[in-house]
């Protein structure tokens, strides 16, 4: 059964500091690990989707890497700002529906 | 595109109750699921349809049941609802990307079982 774990549970860091939060899977036979944004009492939004092929997606500030072998995935953002503070999960998708992890959650303080 | 749309935001109900939550999505996406999401527990999969016509159980079924009859619409029935089922439901569509699917999620619909 695949499990998704996220650490740490939360992250507070100044302004503009670089980041890197990560996520792990225990079963390596995944179709894709998708990271999401969620705000307090808001839906989620996808901010990257990484297929098992690739190696790193790149969106503006955000690079998620997939590393399949080791069951691990980190989210990088740099030059963090206050608007990026935010729950983020990961999930993966494989044989299996979805599995999330619990996710990070983040503070950047200005 | 309204993307995934979810109805009500917001629920009361009492214990013993029935309800539907309802979940539309206009991007002609095959894959649709419904999630919770409890503080602690993080998102959890109740059912979930890979067409119309077909559905199959997640991880907490129990207390729900779903249907698929277009491809559009992906209701959530609570049969009897309970306090446990005090939560907030996500309803998700995917489209293939690839070799895999990525999901796009409603804005959430939060019920609460007194």
């Amino acid at each position: 059964k695949q499990e998704v774990t996220q650490i740490p549970a939360a992250l507070s860091v100044p302004e503009g500091e670089n980041l890197v939060l990560n996520c792990s899977f225990t079963d390596s036979a995944i179709y894709n690990l998708q990271w999401f944004r969620q705000d307090p009492g808001k839906g989620l939004t996808s901010l990257l989707l990484i297929q098992s092929s690739q190696r790193e997606q790149t969106s503006g500030r955000l690079n998620a890497s997939l590393d399949k072998s080791s069951g691990r995935s980190t989210l990088y953002i740099a030059a963090s700002q206050p608007g990026d503070s935010a729950t983020y999960l990961c999930a993966a998708s494989g044989n299996t529906p979805l599995v999330f992890g619990k996710g990070t959650r983040l503070s950047v303080i200005a | 595109n309204a993307g995934v749309t979810q109805t009500p935001k917001f629920q009361v109900l009492k214990t013993g109750q029935s309800m539907t939550l309802q979940c539309a999505q206009d991007m002609n996406h095959e894959y649709m699921s419904w999630y919770r999401q409890d503080p602690g527990m993080g998102l959890r999969l109740i059912h979930y349809s890979v067409g119309a016509g077909i559905t199959d159980q997640g991880e907490v079924p129990n207390g729900y049941n779903v249907s698929r009859s277009t491809t559009e619409d992906f209701p959530l029935r609570l049969l009897s609802a309970a306090p446990s089922q005090t939560s907030v439901y996500f309803c998700a569509s995917s489209r293939r990307t690839g070799g895999s699917y990525e999901q796009y999620f409603g804005p959430g619909t939060r019920l609460t079982v007194t």
